[in-house]
């Protein structure tokens, strides 16, 4: 049973830069979700996806947009790289009866310089 | 006031010991509950949900919840040095914030042999 995978792993990218993340998420699981970590904290959430529609939003600037598939996978997009978006970006995946119960992926680091 | 408060720690207990761990929420119509851990360059796991009050044991680990003092822990009893992580205590929001779930900034713990 395949886990929720991410790509790339590691990733250096330029102020000013876009990138692009992706996820896939567990088997069975139709929900993504998308957080933010920084070193030392906790996740913080930026968006949910949910048939495709962002179902939810955290406290994060329109610079990061996302979008899922009719697979149910899911990418995170971050426009105009500020230095302080050098982070952990991990995806978790739940399922429509317990989206709650969310898995993450071993996560994208990203280093904006 | 942070939503979702733990003790950063660390924690350090010898080999055999009980670790407890403490998380407090604020918001009082919270109903799911969560512990995840996180080796250092890893991405969170989640080993424990609890939705009711009262304990809910796993092998080694028990999750207590106490919603009138807005409480949940965690009892991780014969501490192993492979035990040693940071511990995310994770809250989802009311019910109609969706599947958002906010995270603590964790608790280190360090299991000495």
């Amino acid at each position: 049973d395949a886990g929720v995978t991410q790509s790339p792993t590691h990733l250096i990218k330029t102020r000013g830069q876009q990138v692009t993340l992706r996820c896939s998420p567990k088997s069975g699981h139709d929900t993504v979700s998308w957080y933010q970590q920084a070193l030392g904290q906790g996740p913080q959430f930026i968006f949910q996806y949910y048939e495709e529609e962002e179902r939810q939003r955290g406290n994060f600037p329109d610079r990061f947009s996302g979008h899922q598939f009719p697979n149910y996978s899911s990418e995170l997009n971050v426009n105009a790289l500020l230095l302080g978006d050098s982070a952990l970006y991990l995806c978790a995946s739940s399922s429509t009866g317990a989206p709650y119960e969310q898995y993450f992926g071993p996560g994208t680091r990203l280093t904006v310089t | 006031q942070k939503e979702v408060e733990q003790n950063s720690g660390p924690l350090s207990v010898p080999e055999g010991a009980i670790a407890s761990l403490n998380c407090t929420y604020s918001d009082r119509v919270s109903q799911s509950f969560f512990w995840y851990r996180q080796y250092s360059g890893k991405s969170p796991e989640l080993i424990m949900s609890i939705y009711s009050n009262g304990d809910k044991e796993d092998g080694r680990f028990t999750a207590q919840l106490n919603k009138a003092s807005q409480y949940v822990s965690l009892l991780i009893r014969d501490s192993q040095p492979s035990d040693s992580a940071t511990y995310l205590c994770a809250v989802n929001g009311a019910y109609n914030q969706g599947g958002k779930l906010i995270f603590g900034q964790g608790t280190e713990l360090s299991v000495k042999p």
